[in-house]
């Protein structure tokens, strides 16, 4: 499975724009890029995925480079609810299973 | 929106006993769903992949005689940890994705059951 890089931890103001960057320079043609985060005890919660285009949802906007070996995950306006870990997760259409990377920490400070 | 729960959320029980967990797919069917283990402080490492009908399949050195996983319906895996020890104590997070939206829609998790053994 193709592996993604993401910085331990980040921080971010309230009401300010976060960008989550993801690397995953291995990725394969087939796989699609997705992003779940995790608040504490609780289980990951989707958060956006795309192949190619820029994603938007009314939780986040998904960049995706040219040349797909990198991506962005942007909150517009961080929240304090918006504070918890990150995950970038590689998926090949033909597969089901997700494997997790270590995720990115985000603070965010009131 | 498709939901998945977890039964139950946090259970303490002393070291030697067995532990079912119940992992129910709502409002879709789910002929496959997952198990993870995450450790305080560390991502989720996925344990075995569950297939209604079927034997489930485990990931490397995951031990299949200790997690103990049936998915007898569409809509109910349970994962039973058998003859637990403190070092089986864990959260346990189980997901699944509703086939009938296509081959790429995202997985949807459980709240997850925090396993305490004493």
């Amino acid at each position: 499975d193709a592996k993604t890089t993401q910085p331990n931890s980040m921080e971010s103001n309230e009401e300010e724009p976060v960008h989550l960057p993801c690397n995953h320079s291995t990725i394969s043609g087939t796989d699609y890029i997705h992003w779940y985060r995790q608040l504490p005890s609780q289980g990951p919660e989707y958060v956006i995925h795309g192949l190619t285009s820029n994603v938007n949802n009314r939780m986040a906007s998904l960049a995706i480079a040219e040349d797909r070996k990198s991506s962005t995950l942007i909150l517009h306006r961080a929240t304090l609810r918006d504070a918890a870990v990150y995950y970038c997760i590689l998926r090949d259409v033909s597969g089901n299973q997700f494997y997790f990377g270590t995720g990115t920490s985000l603070t965010v400070i009131p | 929106g498709a939901v998945v729960s977890q039964h139950p959320s946090w259970v303490i029980c002393k070291s030697g006993t067995s532990v079912k967990i119940e992992c129910r797919s709502l409002d879709f069917q789910a002929t496959t769903m997952f198990w993870y283990r995450q450790f305080p402080k560390q991502s989720l490492m996925l344990m075995a992949t569950s297939n209604e009908g079927s034997k489930a399949t485990y990931e490397q050195g995951v031990e299949k005689d200790k997690f103990l996983i049936n998915h007898a319906s569409l809509t109910l895996s349970t994962l039973t940890v058998t003859s637990a020890h403190p070092e089986d104590s864990s959260f346990y997070i189980c997901s699944a994705r509703d086939p009938s939206r296509g081959s790429n829609q995202p997985q949807h998790f459980g709240d997850g059951t925090r396993l305490s053994i004493l």
